[in-house]
């Protein structure tokens, strides 16, 4: 599967590759992370969260780890396919209802 | 189905001219927010409410203005004061007590250009 070790805004893999993103975050308070996927032309969408009492939350073909000691967060995405070509955000927050602050984002692009 | 409802979709604004987005949820969520997000760029916070009557400034707010007389609504006005307004703009909604999950829902998005 394509990794990146540091964050990088873009990402190409082939269809059935594992893919995983990465993303630094900015507050060590921060105690909810979670994971967008935006389309072209369209809203974020909610992919899965996790809260920093957890390491690893799997969802469906997804898993989030979270390493809180050098605050780094990924996303693992199980045989990518075209459909998941999207920019991927990660984004943290400290208190409900406060704004979340997001990461730059990574261009996940996938070939047939 | 309960949502996040952003409207227009595109919209076009002349020089000198104020335009208003709008931004209705039927979520019951309390706080609600705007975000502005340029090409290939990550997402800016211009204004958020957690109340209804109450506001607070993000990271870029100059140029913009916003009000929440009601729960569900939170229309965001774009001054003429904004000197580059042309951007894809976002609104967002989440539950802010006692949630298990406290993520935004986002609408679908309004693309202003400065024509």
């Amino acid at each position: 599967g394509e990794s990146v070790g540091l964050h990088l805004p873009t990402l190409s893999v082939q269809e059935g590759d594992n893919s995983i993103i990465n993303c630094a975050y900015s507050n060590s308070a921060s105690d909810y992370f979670i994971w967008y996927k935006q389309e072209s032309g369209k809203g974020p969408q909610f992919i899965i969260d996790i809260r920093s009492n957890m390491d690893k939350r799997q969802g469906q073909r997804v898993t989030v780890l979270l390493n809180k000691t050098v605050k780094h967060l990924s996303l693992q995405i199980a045989a990518t396919q075209p459909g998941d070509s999207a920019v991927y955000f990660c984004a943290e927050s400290f208190q409900a209802g406060t704004a979340l602050i997001f990461g730059k984002g990574t261009t996940l692009s996938v070939s047939s | 189905d309960g949502g996040i409802t952003q409207s227009p979709k595109y919209l076009f604004r002349k020089e000198g001219q104020n335009v208003t987005l709008s931004c209705e949820q039927n979520l019951n969520h309390d706080a609600m927010y705007w975000y502005r997000q340029d090409p290939g760029q990550g997402l800016r916070l211009i204004y958020y409410s957690q109340i209804v009557n109450d506001f607070q400034k993000g990271d870029i707010a100059e140029g913009y203005s916003v009000s929440r007389e009601k729960k569900e609504s939170f229309p965001l006005t774009v001054t003429s004061a904004q000197k580059n307004p042309t951007a894809f703009y976002l609104c967002a909604s989440s539950t802010r007590q006692g949630a298990v999950s406290y993520g935004y829902t986002f609408g679908s998005g309004t693309r202003l250009t400065v024509v």
